[in-house]
């Protein structure tokens, strides 16, 4: 069955800084990851998407993850936090074994940001 | 496209009653997805549908919990002899699922915030 872990719960961060948001999975098959991003008061939206090829994704709000495939790790990063990024951040994973396919969330990431 | 559209929005109940939510999917996404978020948590998986036909339903769905999509088009998840324990957001997902669409990501509603008293 596949899981996902995101170890940190909470990560303060002051605005213009680097972050780095991780997040683990375990799977016995391929898999597609994703980062959904929840802004307070708004539902879950998608951030960026693993699916094939390069293995660096990027959003067009200036986050990347990199799918690490020995590592099973696909950790999310911004160079420069803005005030506006302040939200809570889900890794999931779906298994692309064909026929029904379930997405596993993880628990989230609380980022603040500091101004 | 008008989104995943969830109703009530809030819903307040006493321990026993019956509550129905509904869901409003994306008009041409054939998979709907129910989930259930409580406090620090990522949303946990309950239910999956392509089309009209429930494929799959988590362990967390007790007897009490029944979902169902009869033409295909929107849903509704129904919770029996409430319990405190049933207080959490419940979150309803689409996506496209055929074809090359297989890997699109979840268009989520802005979930039912259930609190039972």
């Amino acid at each position: 069955a596949q899981s996902v872990t995101q170890l940190d719960s909470q990560v303060p961060v002051f605005e213009e800084a680097p972050v780095e948001l991780r997040c683990n999975y375990s799977s016995s098959v391929s898999v597609y990851l994703f980062w959904y991003v929840q802004y307070p008061n708004q539902g879950l939206q998608l951030l960026l998407k693993y699916l094939s090829g390069s293995t660096l994704v990027e959003s067009i709000n200036g986050f990347e993850a990199e799918f690490n495939k020995s590592q099973t790790s696909f950790h999310l990063r911004k160079p420069s936090v803005h005030i506006s990024d302040t939200a809570e951040y889900f890794c999931a994973v779906r298994e692309n074994s064909g026929g029904y396919q379930k997405v596993t969330f993880g628990t989230g990431t609380k980022l603040q940001v500091i101004p | 496209d008008t989104g995943v559209s969830q109703n009530p929005r809030h819903k307040i109940t006493k321990r026993g009653q019956n509550v129905t939510f509904r869901c409003d999917p994306i008009s041409e996404h054939n998979r709907l997805y129910w989930y259930r978020q409580t406090l620090g948590q990522g949303p946990e998986f309950l239910t999956y549908f392509q089309n009209e036909a429930q494929l799959e339903k988590s362990r967390l769905l007790s007897d009490r919990f029944s979902a169902e999509r009869p033409k295909g088009s929107f849903s509704t998840l129904e919770i029996q002899r409430t319990e405190q324990g049933d207080s959490a957001m419940y979150l309803c997902a689409s996506t496209e699922g055929t074809g090359s669409a297989i890997d699109s990501p979840l268009h989520f509603g802005n979930g039912t915030r259930l609190t039972v008293t």
